[in-house]
Formats: structure tokens, sequence, C-alpha cells
């Protein structure tokens, strides 16, 4: 069965750069979630996206933005990096209505260097 | 803020004992309690969805329980085996949104 897809797994930037991850959801799935975690931390909720339209924003800073487009794919666009943003960052896909459940992607483990 | 809590932090118990840990959580605006498996620098693992009062649910040694009145959720691990040390993280739904736990972080000894 296909999974949610991640690109890249592992991407190393330097401070003040930008970096954008990509997130393609299970197939039919509306709805994206971005996590955020960092070393030794709790993941934490960024921001969720349903039908390409934002539906909740939890801890993400004002550098970072995303969108989902219209084939429900969605993008974490990061700017001027910082240390502290070297984490994990996963994507979630969920179809409303559906199942309570959300399946994770594999992770983009961000440096920050 | 949605206040997500696990107990205990940490664990350490031998090969072949029984433990179990907490999941705390608002008893109001309640969807699902989602339990997860997640290992260091790999995704979470789903183990359980359970959305009604009273649910148990079971997977192998793995059990879980659901009082949503009083707002907690059991994990139960039977005959812990080295394989189950993994940080166990509970996630509460209210309407689209995910809040997780603090996790517990289980480590079982040969």
């Amino acid at each position: 069965a296909a999974g949610v897809i991640q690109s890249p797994r592992h991407l190393i930037k330097e401070k003040r750069e930008t970096a954008t991850l990509k997130c393609y959801p299970i197939p039919r799935h509306d709805t994206v979630y971005w996590y955020q975690q960092g070393p030794g931390q709790d993941p934490q909720f960024l921001i969720s996206f349903y039908e390409k339209m934002q539906s909740d924003k939890g801890s993400i800073p004002d550098r970072f933005s995303a969108q989902q487009f219209s084939d429900y794919h969605s993008e974490l666009n990061m700017s001027s990096l910082e240390l502290g943003d070297s984490a994990l960052y996963f994507c979630a896909s969920r179809k409303q209505g559906s199942s309570y459940e959300q399946y994770f992607g594999p992770g983009t483990r961000l440096t920050v260097t | 803020i949605l206040n997500v809590e696990q107990s205990p932090q940490s664990l350490h118990v031998q090969e072949g004992d029984s433990t179990n840990f907490t999941c705390s959580f608002p008893s109001s605006n309640f969807y699902a309690l989602h339990w997860y498996r997640w290992e260091t620098a790999k995704s979470p693992e789903a183990l359980f969805v359970m959305t009604l009062n009273g649910d148990e649910k079971k997977k192998g040694r793995i059990s879980a329980t659901l009082n949503t009145k009083e707002g907690y959720s059991y994990l139960y691990i039977k005959g812990s085996q080295p394989e189950d040390s993994a940080t166990y993280l509970c996630a509460f739904m209210s309407g689209n949104q995910f809040y997780f736990g603090t996790g517990t972080s289980l480590t079982v000894i040969p």
C-alpha cells in the first residue's frame, strides 16, 4: 500500500539559508499535518491543511510558511534558518470523515550548520 | 492550550516484567485517543486508536484502556521484551487536531 512520502530525507543547510520540505500524502487523503521533533524533544505540531486550506496552526515560527497544492502534496518553506531549526520534520496524512488515524511519513532530517 | 500528560517520563524494567503507563488528557471535546510507538529517528508506529469510553484494545502483548469521562488511558505491556524498548506517545484528538503527550521512554533490560 502507498505510504506518505517525504523528500528529501536528509538536508544540510547553513544558517540564514532557506529550505523546502515536501510531503506527498497517501492517495485520496485530504489532510496533511506537519510536526517538528527536536533532539530529545516531544513532537511539536506546526501546521495542518485540509482541502488545500490551512486548518490549524501550532507552534510554527513566522519564518516558516507552508501550503497544500491542488494535488494535495504539501511544502514547508523555511527561511532564515537558525541552528535551533535542526530537527526531524514529519508529515502525516489523513482522510477526514473516514478514519481517525493519521499516517506518518519517514521524516526529513534537517541539519543547520 | 490543551494539556496531555504522560507518566512516568521514563521506565526501566527487566525482561519478562509487565508494565503500564498513563496518558491524561482533557475530558471535553474528545474525538479519539491515539497510542504510538516511536523509536528514535523513525516515524511513529500507530498502536491503537480509541474513541469510546470503556474501549479496550489489544495487539499481542500490548493492550490499552480508555476512560473519556475522567480523561485517562492506560497502556499495558505484558512480559516486556528488549524489542519493546521505545518511546510510547499518546495523542489526544480534538476536532481534526492532534495534541501529543510528552511520551514515556521504556527501556527493557535483558
